[in-house]
């Protein structure tokens, strides 16, 4: 079974902090991906990257960076936090092609997600 | 990505089948349907996607009608653990959730 794992369940900050949510992934997939979930938002995609190094802008990127150094790692950074960033963060993984409209035929794979609350 | 439309609730009997409708009459064809569900608290769980035909896994059956503007996710015998949010997203890569299906199984 695919594994994804974020490194904390729980998060409490307050404005201005940096924070770094860590994501790590045991099958070898290529692509990662953050998401934030919000009621009455739903589900919505802040970065993606489909190799080490590689990174591609997603829905709401503003206020968010990234960081693949390796494979199984993805990391999504909050440089001066806001209280507007209190969400649901989700991390997900694919196996991929290199081209992205192969992506399409490749199921993520979710972590258990990080409920981040900023103060 | 094409909008889908799902129902907002519905019961099911443990045990029995649980048909979960979608319909995405806007689908472009290079996008998937992908099935996820959550259960509160946890990370979406992949449940099973496709293109035009019919898939079938462990966890489920999907349907999809031969025009590709609707289709119907079956879980074959319910339990309670089946109780989540389902969602019906069609799409080349992103995932967007919109409400979902609430899906109560009841002993």
């Amino acid at each position: 079974d695919v594994k994804v794992t974020q490194s904390s369940r729980y998060l409490v900050k307050r404005t201005g902090e940096k924070v770094f949510l860590e994501c790590v992934q045991d099958m070898d997939h290529e692509n990662m991906f953050w998401y934030r979930q919000d009621p009455g938002l739903g589900l919505r995609l802040i970065y993606f990257s489909y190799d080490v190094k590689m990174k591609e802008k997603g829905d709401i990127p503003e206020g968010y960076s990234v960081s693949r150094e390796k494979k199984e790692r993805f990391s999504l950074i909050l440089e001066s936090t806001s209280t507007n960033q209190t969400s649901m963060y989700l991390c997900a993984s694919s196996f991929s092609a290199l081209e992205q409209v192969s992506l399409s035929n490749q199921p993520q794979h979710f972590g258990d997600g990080t409920r981040l609350s900023i103060l | 990505d094409a909008k889908t439309t799902q129902p907002p609730s519905m019961d099911c009997a443990e045990g029995r089948a649980a048909n979960l409708p979608c319909n995405h009459s806007t689908i472009s064809g290079n996008e998937y349907v992908y099935w996820y569900r959550q259960i509160h608290s946890q990370g979406p769980q992949y449940i099973i996607h496709g293109l035009k035909n019919n898939e079938t896994n462990e966890m489920a059956s999907l349907i999809i009608t031969e025009d590709r503007k609707s289709s119907t996710l079956i879980l074959p015998h319910a339990t309670l653990r089946d109780t989540a949010v389902y969602y019906c997203i069609v799409t080349t890569y992103k995932l967007s959730f919109g409400a979902g299906t609430t899906v109560t199984v009841r002993a």
